[in-house]
């Protein structure tokens, strides 16, 4: 399997546009988590998907965030509109049912800078 | 709610052992696990403990202690490419719940 995959890599965006983070879980998986991380921070969980259902989106900052799993591979994350302190590291994770609780495969991650 | 501590910064020498500390408060547990990080890289699962005592993994060992709600992370033979962010995580408060991780710890190996 390819892990998990995230797309793009790299996002330089003007403040106001909408934004579309993408990721593709590992087959088989039935957990998916968003994470964004900065120094600041950390890394902060924003949503929580499990079987396609949102579960947990409290660590969502506000509605200008939003996230879909139309299916079982394949998840987007969309802030519309962007804002500077919306820049940092977004990372998608799955995790499979069998699998140890507190163990996920983590994308490489999309770097966003909000200018 | 939960959340961990872990020291912010350790450093150390080649050859040397370190030890990365992790306290954590979460009313349900399931489970606490260390993931490394390297500078521009994504966290990678190191380990997972779930009931009292050490587990190893090569140079690498995590130990923990339900009652004092507290881990640690041991490296031993310390090699530069250790040089990296070490984060502990819990699961959330109910079974099905989210990762939840600390602030992360960068060890800094030198020779």
């Amino acid at each position: 399997d390819a892990g998990v995959i995230q797309s793009p890599r790299h996002e330089v965006t003007e403040m106001g546009q909408e934004v579309t983070l993408r990721c593709k879980p590992i087959s088989g998986h039935n957990s998916l988590f968003w994470y964004r991380q900065t120094m600041m921070r950390g890394l902060e969980l924003l949503i929580y998907f499990n079987n396609n259902v949102p579960i947990d989106d409290s660590g969502m900052p506000e509605d200008r965030f939003s996230a879909k799993m139309p299916n079982a591979s394949f998840s987007t994350l969309k802030i519309q509109p962007s804002e500077p302190r919306d820049s940092a590291v977004y990372f998608c994770a799955s995790r499979g049912a069998l699998m140890k609780y507190t163990e996920a495969f983590f994308g490489q991650g999309t770097r966003l800078t909000v200018v | 709610g939960q959340s961990l501590e872990q020291p912010s910064e350790v450093t150390a020498v080649e050859g040397a052992i370190v030890q990365i500390n992790c306290t954590y408060q979460t009313s349900g547990f399931y489970g606490l696990s260390w993931y490394q990080q390297h500078d521009g890289g994504a966290p990678t699962f190191l380990s997972y403990n779930a009931l009292d005592g050490l587990e190893e993994t090569g140079r690498f060992s995590s130990f923990l202690s339900r009652s004092d709600s507290y881990g640690y992370l041991l490296l031993q033979e310390l090699q530069m490419k250790d040089s990296a962010s070490y984060f502990c995580a819990v699961r959330g408060d109910q079974a099905g719940t989210a990762l939840i991780f600390g602030k992360g710890t960068t060890l800094s190996v030198s020779s």
